[in-house]
């Protein structure tokens, strides 16, 4: 079975600082990967997703994500961190079912 | 292009009743796919329709079930409702049975209640 684990279920960086969210999948096959973005009482939007295309991947609003083979990561980036990016944050994983597996979630806090 | 719609927004319902859930998918997918988010957790897989059939199902008690019709959209519907049914129901469409890479669209959701 594929799983991912999100690493911290809270993040709380300063505006402007760097934004680091952690993903780590365990899979049998090569995955595809997503992260979505949930803001309070909203369904989720797709940021970004990992295709086996390219190792980087950017996805809207600045974020990005690198898909590390040998780490079983796919980590979440985003240079400068904005109010308007505090949300909660999903990384998923297609399971073969052709259904989405979610990690837990990690939510993000941006700081003034 | 209109997005995924779902209805109600919200609903409170009372311990062993049953409850309908709709969705109307994005124009031209023929794929819906529903997830249970419990508060504080992630989306989980309830089951997924491809051209009014069930194409795949996640670990969810029969009392759950779907439908799906002919124009994609798509009812989940719960009998006997715990109050552990107590989440946030989202649909999401996509194209050709959510082929693995496929972006899924997500609608808003509907909020259950079970008192």
């Amino acid at each position: 079975a594929q799983s991912v684990t999100q690493l911290g279920s809270h993040v709380s960086v300063s505006e402007g600082a760097l934004v680091l969210l952690r993903c780590n999948y365990s899979s049998s096959v090569p995955p595809y990967l997503f992260w979505y973005v949930q803001y309070p009482n909203q369904g989720l939007q797709l940021l970004l997703k990992y295709t086996s295309a390219a190792t980087l991947v950017k996805g809207i609003n600045g974020f990005e994500a690198e898909f590390k083979k040998s780490e079983t990561s796919f980590h979440l980036t985003k240079p400068s961190a904005h109010m308007s990016d505090a949300a909660e944050y999903f990384c998923a994983v297609n399971t073969g079912r052709r259904a989405l597996t979610f990690g837990s979630g990690t939510r993000l806090q941006v700081q003034p | 292009e209109t997005g995924v719609t779902q209805s109600p927004t919200h609903l409170i319902k009372t311990r062993g009743q049953q409850v309908t859930l709709r969705c109307s998918s994005q124009s031209g997918h023929n794929t819906v796919s529903w997830y249970q988010q419990a508060l504080g957790q992630g989306p989980q897989f309830i089951f997924q329709y491809y051209r009014e059939e069930e194409n795949g199902r996640g670990n969810f008690p029969p009392r759950f079930s779907g439908l799906q019709f002919p124009n994609y959209s798509s009812e989940l519907n719960v009998n006997a409702l715990e109050l552990d049914d107590s989440a946030l129901y989202l649909c999401a469409s996509s194209l050709d049975g959510g082929a693995d890479s496929n972006e899924a669209f997500f609608g808003q959701g509907t909020r259950l209640t079970v008192v």
